[in-house]
């Protein structure tokens, strides 16, 4: 399983766009790439999956170069209850073994 | 739509114990995932029951096991339990098929082992 890595903490101030970037270099042809964010003593919540270029949903958008080593998470006008752990998942096409590393602290200030 | 839902909500108990957790899954969903969540680090996928039947596991001991049901509920059983064992434990049940990365989360389940 390809193994990721993310900056471990970031600030931001409201109105901000946020722009998370994962690593994962041994990313393998049927790997998908997905994006999970976290509250304190709550479940993780899907936020967005993607292959390669770009795919744009409701709250955020995913970037992917063409060489897949890498993706960026970018998270518009982020707001103070943006402020959770976000986690970026590489896994194969099945997805039936999630594999989350120590995700990326968040906090938006205002 | 009732999402997923977990019990009890917290749980203590004595090292060499044996506990259960229960896990409903969201309705539609056949397939479901237990992951343990130490303070401070993600979710350690444990196991997964696809349509009653164990699809995938993680490093975790034998003493670790689990069930589904007809109606795809699941159950987490871990026998004498260690300190270590102190998490919270997630359940996460999805549609199942290819492409099963969006999971549904419950809010879980703290454990404390004494």
């Amino acid at each position: 399983l390809a193994k990721t890595t993310q900056p471990i903490s970031m600030d931001s101030y409201e109105g901000q766009e946020v722009n998370i970037t994962c690593s994962h270099n041994n990313i393998a042809t049927n790997d998908y790439i997905t994006w999970y964010q976290q509250f304190p003593s709550q479940g993780p919540r899907f936020i967005i999956q993607g292959y390669k270029t770009k795919v744009t949903n409701e709250v955020a958008s995913l970037f992917i170069p063409a060489d897949r080593k890498s993706s960026t998470l970018s998270l518009p006008r982020v707001s103070l209850s943006d402020t959770a752990v976000y986690y970026c998942l590489v896994g194969d096409t099945w997805g039936n073994k999630l594999v989350f590393g120590a995700g990326t602290i968040l906090r938006v200030k205002s | 739509e009732t999402g997923v839902t977990q019990s009890p909500t917290h749980l203590i108990k004595t090292r060499g114990q044996q506990v259960t957790l229960r896990c409903s899954s969201q309705s539609g969903h056949n397939t479901v995932s237990w992951y343990q969540q130490a303070l401070g680090q993600g979710p350690q996928f444990i196991f997964q029951y696809y349509r009653e039947e164990e699809n995938g596991r993680g490093n975790f001991p034998p003493r670790f096991s689990g069930l589904q049901f007809p109606n795809y509920s699941s159950e987490l059983n871990v026998n004498a339990l260690e300190l270590d064992d102190s998490a919270l434990y997630l359940c996460a049940s999805s549609p199942g098929g290819q492409g099963n990365y969006e999971q549904y989360f419950g809010p879980g389940t703290r454990l404390t082992v004494t």
